[in-house]
Order: C-alpha cells, then sequence, then structure tokens
C-alpha cells in the first residue's frame, strides 16, 4: 500500500544548529502537510504545500515539496528549545479524505 | 479556536471488555478521523467519517468499529479488547477533506 517514509527517526542537536527531516512517498501526492507534537501534546498543524517545488517559510521552518511531488522536507535554522517535538510529513492523494503519515521526527534541543 | 475534545485522557480495561472512545468536535466540520499512534509507527489511520452515518475503513480497521450518529460526535468502539490494542487513541477533525485536521488530547488506553 501506500507508503510516506520519513527520516530520521532521530535528532538530537545542540541549540543554534540546523536540522532538517525529509519525507519520501511511494506514489505521487496531490499535497502535503507537516505537524508538530510537543512532548505530552497532540499533533498540531504547520503548514501544507500544494505545487511542485514549492517552497515555504515560516520564521526559522522551511518547508519543500519536490518537483516530482513524492519528497518534502522541513528545514529549522538555529534551532531553540522552544522546537523540541515529533515532526510529521502526511501526505494525501487524490481525491481520498485520508492522509497518510510518516513515522515521524523526534527532535531533542540541548541549551 | 476549533475544540476536538475526548471523552478521557487515560482508560484502564480488561481483556475482552467492550470499549468507547468519544470524541466531539465543536466546528461542524464534515470529516472526523480515528487514528492510534505508536512509538516509531506515527499516526495510522483506523477509521474516518465523511459524513453523518457515513464511514470508511483506514489502514488498521480490524478489531475496531465506530459510529456517527451526529455530526459532531464520532464514536470508535473496541468490541472485544485485547492487549494488543494497548495504545494512544487520536481523534481528529477537518472541515473538508482537504483542509488540516484539528486533534484532540487523545486518550491513552491501556489493556490488561
Amino acid at each position: 500500500g501506500q507508503q510516506v517514509m520519513q527520516i530520521p527517526q532521530y535528532q538530537h542537536v545542540q541549540e543554534g544548529e540546523d536540522f532538517t527531516t525529509y519525507c519520501n512517498s511511494s506514489t505521487t501526492l496531490s499535497n502535503i502537510q507537516w505537524y508538530k507534537q510537543r512532548p505530552g501534546g497532540h499533533p498540531v498543524f504547520l503548514i501544507q504545500l500544494v505545487k511542485s517545488g514549492e517552497v515555504k517559510k515560516q520564521k526559522r521552518l522551511t518547508f519543500q515539496f519536490g518537483e516530482a511531488k513524492k519528497n518534502s522536507s522541513l528545514h529549522i535554522t538555529a534551532t531553540q528549545t522552544t522546537d523540541v517535538g515529533t515532526y510529521f510529513c502526511a501526505g494525501r492523494t487524490g481525491g481520498y479524505n485520508k492522509l497518510i503519515f510518516g513515522a515521524g521526527t523526534r527532535l531533542a534541543v540541548h541549551p | 479556536d476549533v475544540k476536538v475534545t475526548q471523552s478521557s485522557r487515560y482508560l484502564v480495561k480488561r481483556t475482552g471488555e467492550k470499549v468507547f472512545l468519544e470524541c466531539v468536535q465543536d466546528m461542524d466540520h464534515e470529516n472526523m478521523f480515528w487514528y492510534r499512534q505508536d512509538p516509531g509507527l506515527g499516526l495510522r489511520l483506523i477509521y474516518f467519517s465523511y459524513d453523518v452515518k457515513m464511514k470508511e475503513k483506514g489502514d488498521i480497521p480490524e478489531g475496531y468499529s465506530v459510529s456517527r450518529e451526529k455530526k459532531e460526535r464520532f464514536s470508535l468502539i473496541l468490541e472485544s479488547a485485547s492487549t494488543n490494542q494497548t495504545s494512544m487513541y487520536l481523534c481528529a477533525s477537518s472541515r473538508t477533506g482537504n483542509q488540516p485536521q484539528h486533534f484532540g488530547d487523545g486518550t491513552r488506553l491501556s489493556i490488561l
């Protein structure tokens, strides 16, 4: 079945270092969403990418959607302790309502 | 702000029991979803509903059923709980199929 693979599973950085998580789909996606889940919390929507090659920025976060719409990345510049949590990508194909979530990347930031 | 409320944060049940997990959203959303979250596996879709009395199987529906009698409420039912259903269960809703999903705080269910 359709899969969304996300790497790395876990990343430990020093505060101020950059961080990137990658998602790859086995099939072409119509769009991809990114969510953040703080420890003990629930996933919270960050952004949606729809167009091939799209790049969106939210302050220190940069989101990219690949040209073939099969991969995506989230890059955080100069991490802060408030960035701690698990980041999930979630892809959608065609007109279906359901999202396929990646396994998530857990980010730990040490001061 | 969208509010998705799950009836319990923590629940302990016994093997073989019938278990009901309730979810209510207050934003008149069309779509509602039930996921389970396990370490290293991310969020896996159990069932979803795009309208009252409508339901669709997700990726792991075995051992579960759902009910959506009213638009705001989506219930997950474990017909006969088993230990491998011990997990965190998350409910979500979205206005339409392509809109962001809003999650509840989750129910951590332990089956003994």
